[in-house]
């Protein structure tokens, strides 16, 4: 198993540009997690889906979309990029949402809007 | 509003124990995670607790108390591996998580 996986690792993008991140997840698990972290702050949640077909908005969502057409695939997409978006970008995948369930994370994207 | 509070930075010697401290403020309750996370890479689990008390996996054992709103994590035999930050997050009562955000842990020789 692969887990979680997120392209690319790296991007620079130009304010005003757009751009999608993927990630997918190989374990058959129904929810999946879009978060960023930035330095001395905690991860913050910007989208998250309970299964294909079914997104909800998170704390920090403004600025960002996503689609889920499948389970295992999860792109959150940045239009109209700004400064603000700089950040280290996880997606996240659970088996459900319910306690306990641990939450595996992809290795990150780290993007820099310039 | 929701709140976690964890020291920014600590530092502890090779062979050491180290306890990391958490405090929380959250609407609802249902659980708190442990997660480490080396320099540049993804946060990866370490522990669970929705009951009170310890619970011990290894060199690495996590406590809880609710009444107080209070987790720490308690590392033993300290390695120089071990060095990286920690986060402790909160599960809401919406199921989502909120995160602290993370102690850095320096080890020395």
């Amino acid at each position: 198993n692969a887990g979680v996986t997120q392209t690319p690792k790296f991007r620079i993008l130009k304010i005003g540009q757009s751009m999608t991140l993927q990630c997918t997840q190989d374990m058959n698990h129904n929810y999946m997690y879009w978060y960023r972290q930035d330095p001395g702050m905690g991860l913050k949640l910007i989208y998250y889906s309970v299964g294909a077909g079914i997104t909800d908005k998170g704390e920090v969502p403004n600025g960002y979309n996503v689609s889920r057409s499948t389970t295992e695939d999860f792109p959150l997409r940045l239009e109209l990029a700004a400064p603000s978006q700089t950040s280290v970008y996880f997606c996240a995948s659970s088996s459900s949402g319910g306690e306990g369930n641990e939450q595996f994370f992809g290795p990150g994207t780290r993007l820099t809007v310039l | 509003g929701q709140n976690i509070d964890q020291p920014t930075e600590m530092t502890a010697t090779e062979g050491a124990i180290v306890q990391i401290n958490c405090t929380y403020q959250t609407s609802g309750f249902n659980g708190l995670f442990w997660y480490q996370q080396h320099a540049g890479e993804a946060p990866t689990f370490l522990s669970y607790n929705v009951l009170d008390g310890l619970e011990e996996k290894g060199r690495f054992s996590s406590f809880l108390s609710r009444s107080k709103g209070y987790s720490y994590l308690l590392l033993k035999e300290l390695q120089m591996k071990d060095s990286a930050s920690y986060l402790c997050a909160v599960m809401d009562s919406n199921y989502q998580l909120i995160w602290g955000a993370g102690t850095k842990l320096i080890i020395k020789p």
